[in-house]
């Protein structure tokens, strides 16, 4: 059984485009993340909801917005899709908030590519 | 601020040979310590962490790191490489006074064990 699962694999799309990549969780945890990971690999945490409540939203565009319908899923938005998106994205989830237990490990999507043309 | 480094972009081991892979943060109060593993073209997955306790922790797939405080560091080691050990490795901190819910990631290191 997956235990975070995101849909699709790899998307490829023309520039302005608006897609959506969806994440769900079976483990039960409260609190869901988005990560972009670029070409460099350098990991860059763009959200974080508990219990379907934004927690973290880093400085990332406004064309991108994520939706949370219950705690097991959060999927993102992406409006007017750039060359500059392109990027693996990773959905992870994780039992608490870091803040409160502090010490929660993240249990981590398989990503999804996402290859603006 | 808080930050982590990971100061080799790459590690080069050969099979059998112990490794280390580097890891130093800076955080204002005690730091949480993470290391996770990402094989190709797969997710992260959570190999070990420090909390509080012990210094030397274990973790999965025979990994252990050692947190030193007065170094700040928090390196990866195993005693006898493997070729499946192979794979792209990423330290995190997170300051346990920080009200930001969050990990600062390291840019990760690539570890090759070659045969």
């Amino acid at each position: 059984d997956t235990a975070v699962s995101q849909t699709p694999k790899y998307l490829v799309t023309q520039m302005g485009n608006d897609k959506s990549i969806k994440c769900e969780q079976n483990l039960g945890h409260d609190t869901m993340y988005w990560y972009k990971q670029d070409s460099k690999k350098f990991l860059k945490i763009m959200f974080s909801y508990n219990n379907k409540e934004l927690i973290i939203n880093e400085t990332v565009p406004n064309r991108f917005s994520p939706k949370s319908p219950d705690k097991a899923h959060l999927n993102l938005h992406i409006n007017s899709l750039e060359l500059g998106d392109s990027a693996v994205y990773f959905c992870a989830s994780s039992q608490e908030p870091l803040g409160l237990a502090g010490n929660n490990e993240q249990f981590f999507g398989p990503g999804t590519r996402l290859t603006v043309l | 601020a808080q930050s982590v480094a990971q100061p080799e972009d790459q590690v080069n081991v050969a099979e059998g040979n112990p490794l280390t892979v580097k890891c130093t943060y800076s955080v204002s109060g005690n730091p949480y310590l993470f290391w996770y593993v990402q094989y190709p073209n797969r997710g992260l997955q959570f190999l070990l962490k420090y909390i509080t306790g012990d210094n030397l922790v274990k973790g999965s797939y025979g990994f252990e790191a050692e947190f030193n405080k007065s170094q700040t560091s928090f390196h990866l080691k195993k005693p006898s490489a493997l070729v499946s050990d192979s794979a792209l490795y990423f330290c995190a901190v997170r300051d346990e006074g920080d009200s930001n819910y969050q990990l600062i990631w390291g840019a990760g290191t690539k570890l090759i064990i070659k045969p």
